[in-house]
């Protein structure tokens, strides 16, 4: 069974903190995503990133930052974490394909709220 | 960029009756793709229908696309409590990129 497996479902962190999501995927895909989630605003993406250490900016990626070291894990960092990053964050990941997008398998989010 | 966006936002209906959910998205696509998210979790893929083709079903779902339009619906027939989710649609920003963007998505509430 595929799996994208998020470090954590919930997290509470302080305003200043330096942040950390981790994201796992068993399915040997390149194209992984990083997501977040607000009412009314449907998903926004944050980073993009299509094989290891290439990544690239999506519509919202002020006040963040990635990291793929490893085809398997894609990382996404609140540098320092602010209320306003309060938010869903859902992981994805999809195999790379000359057709167009792939089908995305989606972690189970990490609700993230900063105090 | 909104690439997709659904009509309506919420959509309310009793159990049995069918359920119709439009996006309408604004650059050529490769393909565009349904998925749905029970309350607080993670997104399920539904479906995804090509730029050549114009209609595809899967079980009770229907999805039509019409690129001369930028319009895609989903149908789902006979619609039970267990739809009750959102709905989104989901398309690339262009059609030579592997990213996905999603819309807003359509609330559906099916009552029993």
């Amino acid at each position: 069974d595929v799996k994208v497996t998020q470090s954590s479902r919930y997290l509470v962190k302080r305003t200043g903190e330096k942040v950390f999501l981790e994201c796992v995927q068993d399915m040997d895909h390149e194209n992984m995503f990083w997501y977040r989630q607000d009412p009314g605003l449907g998903l926004r993406l944050i980073y993009f990133s299509y094989d290891v250490k290439m990544k690239e900016k999506g519509d919202i990626p002020e006040g963040y930052s990635v990291s793929r070291e490893k085809k398997e894990r894609f990382s996404l960092i609140l540098e320092s974490a602010s209320t306003n990053q309060t938010s869903m964050y859902l992981c994805a990941s999809s195999l790379r394909s000359a057709g167009g997008p792939t089908e995305a398998f989606f972690g189970q989010g990490t609700r993230l709220t900063v105090v | 960029s909104q690439q997709g966006e659904e009509d309506p936002q919420a959509l309310s209906i009793q159990e049995g009756e069918n359920a119709t959910m439009n996006c309408s998205y604004k650059t050529s696509i490769n393909n565009l793709q349904w998925y749905r998210q029970n309350s607080g979790r993670g997104l399920v893929h539904l479906i995804l229908i090509r730029s050549n083709e114009r209609e595809k079903h899967s079980g009770r779902l229907r999805v039509t696309l019409d690129t001369s339009k930028k319009s895609s619906s989903l149908l789902i027939t006979a619609s039970r409590a267990a739809d009750t989710a959102s709905y989104f649609c989901a398309t690339p920003p262009s059609s030579n990129t592997g990213k996905l963007i999603f819309g807003q998505g359509t609330t559906l509430q099916v009552k029993p």
